[in-house]
């Protein structure tokens, strides 16, 4: 079955910090990837999204780059900020699935 | 605005009592989903529905039940055999087919004492 894997948290840093989330997948056939953002008492929010390998996902100055070969899809960004302060999900869907399989989530507090 | 609406957002209920989530969507979408979310867990899913008037299990969906009577709407109501039903609970859509993103609701916090 489909499975994703998330860098424990949680993680911590400083304001203009760069940022590193990790994440690897399990899965049958060719999935699409997707990063989400959750902020305190709120639902999840589409941060960027890759269809096929290779292809970089971006948005808000986060990026992340679908590696098949290694079975990857790491967030980064540059120079986080206060208000990234959040929990970021990793997910996967594959088309026999008609489901999203999400990670367990990362924590991120970045202190200014 | 499109977007999905979920209400209320805290719904508090004794044990024992059925309890209905609202949830509504006006993207159009053909696909809705019901998540659960414990605190420092991932989403598990609970129900989905690609179709009016059809819908099928998802991982824990024991104690759950669910409706699809119209495209923009897709309750969900937690039954008293419901073991643990104290949550956070979203709701998603998407466009009919397998990768496509899912958009989420807000959420509705339940508790139950």
């Amino acid at each position: 079955g489909n499975s994703v894997t998330q860098m424990e948290g949680p993680v911590t840093l400083s304001e203009e910090a760069f940022l590193t989330i990790n994440c690897t997948y399990t899965a049958t056939g060719y999935p699409s990837l997707f990063w989400y953002v959750q902020y305190p008492g709120e639902g999840l929010q589409l941060l960027l999204k890759a269809t096929k390998a290779d292809d970089k996902g971006s948005n808000k100055g986060f990026e992340a780059t679908y590696r098949k070969e290694t079975t990857s899809f790491h967030l980064e960004k540059g120079s986080v900020q206060v208000s990234d302060s959040a929990v970021y999900f990793c997910a996967l869907v594959s088309g026999s699935a008609r489901q999203l399989t999400f990670g367990s989530g990362t924590q991120l507090t970045v202190l200014p | 605005d499109g977007g999905i609406t979920q209400s209320p957002k805290y719904l508090f209920r004794k044990e024992g009592q059925n309890v209905t989530l609202s949830c509504e969507q006006n993207l159009n979408h053909d696909a809705m989903y019901w998540y659960r979310q414990d605190p420092g867990q991932g989403l598990r899913l609970i129900y989905y529905s690609q179709i009016v008037n059809d819908f099928q299990k998802g991982d824990i969906a024991e104690g759950y039940s669910v409706s699809r009577e119209k495209k923009e709407s897709f309750p969900l109501t937690v039954t008293s055999a419901q073991k643990n039903p104290t949550a956070f609970y979203l709701c998603a859509s998407s466009i009919q087919g397998g990768k496509n993103e899912q958009y989420f609701g807000p959420g509705t916090r339940l508790t139950v004492t």
